[in-house]
């Protein structure tokens, strides 16, 4: 099974609101990723975690709060979101050591009016 | 992270060759190149990596200049689904949790 699961797959939400991304992948794999894609643009890197440990933040705006609970699951909790931050927010995983291929999941689509 | 060029788009026949090029002038010794593709509503997909080798699988095969500044993705009989965008990306270690740092990538449409 080399798969990334990805739920919701597609998120309205207001600028008021909180939502949560969920990503779960049962492969072993100990890093876990978190991707922001615009429309027509490459995917950018927001987050790695590493043995459950955050590991690298891109510097990113605080109304974005990642969590690894276990080595399987990833969320990413928005709150206060801007219109600007609509996006596919995409979750890899992969194995730390060795061949270090990260598999996707296929994204959440985030609308925030 | 060091760069690495492609052009935009490129457009090929069913059942052809098709030829990704990508430059990478910069490369460093101890970087390998990635390839990974995102078809259409979904997330990107590993396609192939090597180092200084040309390497086979069965996606694809990668060939990799002598000199190691410019590499080609080669999918040798392309069909309607490999039409995607391709990135080409350099890592520096096949090892450790590393981020993935995308260019604009080649995008990649076939004809039947």
């Amino acid at each position: 099974d080399t798969e990334v699961t990805q739920t919701p797959k597609h998120l309205v939400m207001g600028m008021t609101n909180k939502k949560s991304l969920k990503c779960e992948q049962h492969m072993g794999h100990r890093a876990m990723y978190w991707y922001k894609q615009k429309a027509k643009k490459p995917p950018e890197l927001m987050f790695v975690y590493s043995y459950e440990k955050l590991s690298i933040n891109e510097s990113v705006p605080s109304r974005f709060s990642p969590e690894c609970p276990n080595s399987s699951l990833l969320n990413l909790h928005l709150h206060a979101l801007q219109p600007e931050d609509s996006a596919l927010y995409l979750c890899a995983s992969s194995p730390v050591w060795g061949k270090n291929i990260q598999y996707f999941g296929a994204g959440t689509r985030l609308s925030v009016l | 992270d060091a760069k690495t060029t492609q052009p935009n788009s490129m457009e090929s026949n069913e059942e052809e060759p098709v030829h990704l090029p990508c430059n990478h002038s910069t490369i460093s010794g101890t970087d390998y190149i990635h390839w990974y593709r995102q078809l259409p509503s979904q997330g990107p997909e590993y396609v192939i990596h090597g180092l200084t080798s040309n390497v086979n699988n069965r996606m694809a095969s990668l060939a990799i200049a002598e000199d190691r500044k410019s590499s080609t993705l080669i999918l040798h009989r392309a069909t309607l689904r490999d039409a995607a965008v391709y990135y080409c990306i350099l890592r520096d270690s096949i090892q450790g949790a590393q981020k993935l740092v995308f260019g604009q990538g080649t995008r990649l449409t076939i004809n039947p």
